[in-house]
C-alpha cells in the first residue's frame, strides 16, 4: 500500500534560517509527489509538484527516488511561511492523494 | 473563477443519524473528491465521482455513499453516524485531463457527532 510519512508534526524556526519539512513515502512504482498548504483561516492549496519543477514562495523540493523523499526546502524562512505542509503521493491511473499526517511550521521572528 | 463550495460550513449531528454534505466544483471541473480529515491527521480519500460514477473508493464502509449531478456538484452521504465520524470533510475538484492528481480543495464541512 501506498503511505506517506512526515516525522515531524511541529517545526520551529526563527526568520531567515532555512527550512526543511522531510517526507518519505512508500510505493514501488513512479510516483508523483506533491506539497499542499494551509495557511491560517484558509482552504488547503497546491504549493508545488514534483513535475512541473517549479520553485514557489522560494519552495523547492526534489524527489530522490532512492531515498524515497521528497523534502521541502527554503533557504531564508519568511514569517509569512507559517502555515500547514502535508506531503502527498498520486499515480498514473489513481483517483487518490494519500497524504502524510502533516508538519505545522512556525517562523519566529 | 469561483473555486469549489461546501455546505455546510458545520453541523452537529447524534449518534445513529444521516448526514449529507453538498460540493460545488469549481468552473470547468468535472471530477470530485471526498476527503475525511480527523484532529492532527491528513486527509484520507473517501471517494471520488467521474460522469456521475463512483471512480474510485478509499478504505470506507458502505455506509458513506455519494452522488454527483450532471453539473458535476457533489454529495456525501453518511448513514448511521458514528463518535468516530466527527471529522472535517474536505471536497476536491479536478479539471479535465488532469485524472484526479490535481486537485483544488474546498473550505471543508466541519461535523461534530455527539
Amino acid at each position: 500500500a501506498q503511505r506517506v510519512t512526515q516525522p515531524e508534526k511541529l517545526l520551529s524556526v526563527f526568520k531567515g534560517a532555512p527550512v526543511e519539512l522531510k517526507c518519505n513515502y512508500s510505493y514501488s512504482g513512479s510516483p508523483e509527489l506533491f506539497w499542499y498548504v494551509q495557511y491560517s483561516r484558509q482552504r488547503l492549496q497546491l504549493l508545488l509538484r514534483h513535475i512541473s519543477r517549479e520553485s514557489i514562495k522560494g519552495f523547492t523540493a526534489d524527489l530522490n527516488k532512492g531515498e524515497t523523499s521528497f523534502h521541502l526546502k527554503k533557504p531564508f524562512a519568511q514569517e509569512e511561511d507559517s502555515a500547514m505542509y502535508y506531503c502527498a503521493l498520486s499515480f498514473q491511473g489513481a483517483q487518490k492523494l494519500v497524504f502524510g499526517q502533516g508538519t505545522r511550521l512556525t517562523i519566529n521572528p | 473563477e469561483t473555486g469549489v463550495t461546501q455546505s455546510p460550513t458545520h453541523l452537529i449531528k447524534t449518534r445513529g443519524q444521516q448526514v449529507t454534505l453538498r460540493c460545488s466544483s469549481q468552473s470547468g471541473h468535472n471530477t470530485v473528491s471526498w476527503y475525511q480529515q480527523a484532529l492532527g491527521q491528513g486527509p484520507q480519500f473517501i471517494f471520488q465521482y467521474y460522469r456521475e460514477e463512483e471512480n474510485g473508493r478509499g478504505n470506507f464502509p458502505p455506509r458513506f455513499s455519494g452522488l454527483q449531478f450532471p453539473n458535476y456538484s457533489s454529495e456525501l452521504n453518511v448513514n448511521a453516524l458514528e463518535l468516530d465520524d466527527s471529522a472535517l470533510y474536505l471536497c476536491a475538484s479536478s479539471p479535465p485531463g488532469s485524472w484526479g492528481n490535481e486537485q483544488f480543495f474546498g473550505p471543508g464541512t466541519r461535523l461534530t457527532v455527539l
